[in-house]
């Protein structure tokens, strides 16, 4: 059975400044995808970054990066130059693939940008 | 562009009783998910279909039932309420694009049993 850990229950950073989440994951597939949503007061499940095992290269979307180290079955996202609207709730998910596969979430990490 | 749609939004409901959610997944989706997420927790996979027909079953109770139309949206229904379940109720689809399959989530359906 597969497995996601976030190790951080709460987080806070400053405005403009730099954060990172962990997340460590356990399986024993070899192919699955990795993702980082994001859940605001309104409850919305945003999907922010996704990485797919397969890929050496850390996936990037703006000012949102991974990085995947895939022996270690770690994936950690950095949230560079935090916004207010960053405030949230945000989960690891691990998905098995090649088929419609569900996705098994961390606790989540309860992030605070402060002004 | 369309988005998941789930009805109701808000339900509120006595122990004991039925309830039903539905979800409308995006146009030409062929998978839907039910996901259970607790106050404070992280969200529970429940169920899924695939063209109709179930797919995997997760930590569902045997008070719950589901089921995916012709037109592929999909009814949750749920009987003998408890507190316990509480909860919001997300419905995601999907379609698999090379060997990729990205859920996408509906608002969810927050249900109160008192």
């Amino acid at each position: 059975a597969q497995t996601v850990t976030q190790s951080q229950p709460e987080m806070s950073v400053q405005e403009a400044e730099t954060v990172t989440l962990s997340c460590t994951y356990d399986t024993s597939e070899n192919n699955y995808y990795l993702f980082w949503y994001k859940q605001p007061p309104s409850r919305q499940m945003i999907l922010v970054i996704r990485q797919e095992a397969y890929k050496q290269q850390n996936a990037t979307e703006n000012r949102f990066s991974v990085n995947f180290q895939k022996a270690a079955k770690s994936f950690s996202l950095k949230i560079s130059d935090s916004q207010l609207g960053d405030t949230a709730m945000y989960f690891c998910a691990f998905m098995k693939g090649g088929s419609q596969g569900n996705l098994i979430f961390g606790k989540g990490t309860k992030l605070s940008v402060k002004p | 562009a369309a988005g998941v749609i789930q009805s109701p939004r808000h339900l509120i409901k006595e122990k004991r009783e039925t309830a039903t959610l539905k979800c409308y997944p995006i146009p030409r989706h062929d998978t839907v998910y039910w996901y259970q997420q607790g106050p404070g927790q992280d969200p529970q996979f429940l169920i899924s279909f695939y063209e109709k027909m179930q797919s995997d079953k997760g930590s569902i109770p045997d008070r719950f039932s589901a089921q995916q139309f012709s037109d592929y949206h999909s009814e949750l229904n749920m009987s003998s309420l408890e507190l316990g379940d509480s909860a919001l109720y997300f419905c995601a689809s999907s379609f698999i694009y090379r060997g990729y399959n990205e859920q996408f989530f509906g608002p969810g359906t927050r249900l109160t049993v008192l």
